[in-house]
């Protein structure tokens, strides 16, 4: 079945360097994605949404890249601090179902000083 | 603003037991979701709610998993009888109105 899904499955990043997280998505209707943060015995933390008619949206040192074309998608964090340590889900929804998420497995990012 | 509360945070159950998870959403959110995360994955949809009617729940186990939203406030989530399999952690979210999804912290399970 269609999919949402993560290239790597963990990250590591040196504090204060630029992190990027992938994720493919196969569902051509998709059209609503959202990224989520979940630190450990946490419920996942809303980071930034994008719609399908941008490519682009900046957050506060996130920006998330949406490349239709290839069905990718990207969360780019800045700067990165021990604190963005955490699994990173990317979560999709299609145009048919709106308000049903389906989300990825995860990259978990560890960040080291 | 308050955020989205669950109770209990943690269960520890033997197999064929009953359990409830319940789930406060954040005020005026008309669409509450049920989540499973079973551990190294993400979160798999059960049930969505909007207002006290289901709009989906294609993935809800209906032998053994029930919920309601009788009011279309707060919710239960209801294991009967529970397996092995049915570790996880249990996470309720609630939209304002299918946009963005606010999870609360979630109820770990253990079926032992």
């Amino acid at each position: 079945g269609e999919s949402v899904g993560l290239h790597l499955p963990t990250l590591s990043v040196q504090e204060g360097d630029n992190s990027i997280i992938n994720c493919a998505y196969s569902n051509s209707a998709s059209d609503y994605f959202i990224w989520y943060k979940q630190e450990s015995g946490k419920g996942p933390q809303f980071i930034i949404d994008i719609r399908s008619n941008m490519d682009k949206r900046q957050g506060q040192r996130v920006t998330v890249l949406l490349n239709k074309t290839v069905k990718h998608l990207s969360l780019q964090i800045a700067a990165t601090q021990p604190g963005d340590s955490a699994v990173y889900f990317c979560a999709e929804n299609k145009a048919d179902s709106w308000g049903k998420f389906q989300f990825g497995a995860g990259t978990q990012v560890v960040v080291t000083p | 603003e308050a955020g989205v509360a669950q109770s209990p945070r943690y269960k520890i159950i033997e197999k064929r037991q009953s359990v409830a998870f319940w789930c406060n959403p954040i005020s005026g959110h008309a669409t509450l979701y049920w989540y499973q995360q079973i551990l190294g994955q993400g979160p798999k949809l059960l049930i969505q709610f909007q207002n006290n009617g289901v709009v989906d729940d294609s993935q809800l186990p209906k032998d053994r998993f029930s919920a309601e939203r009788l009011k279309g406030v707060d919710s239960t989530l209801k294991i009967q009888p529970a397996k092995l399999e049915d570790s996880a952690v249990y996470l309720c979210a609630s939209s304002l109105d299918k946009t963005i999804p606010y999870f609360g912290p979630g109820t770990r399970l253990t079926v032992t």
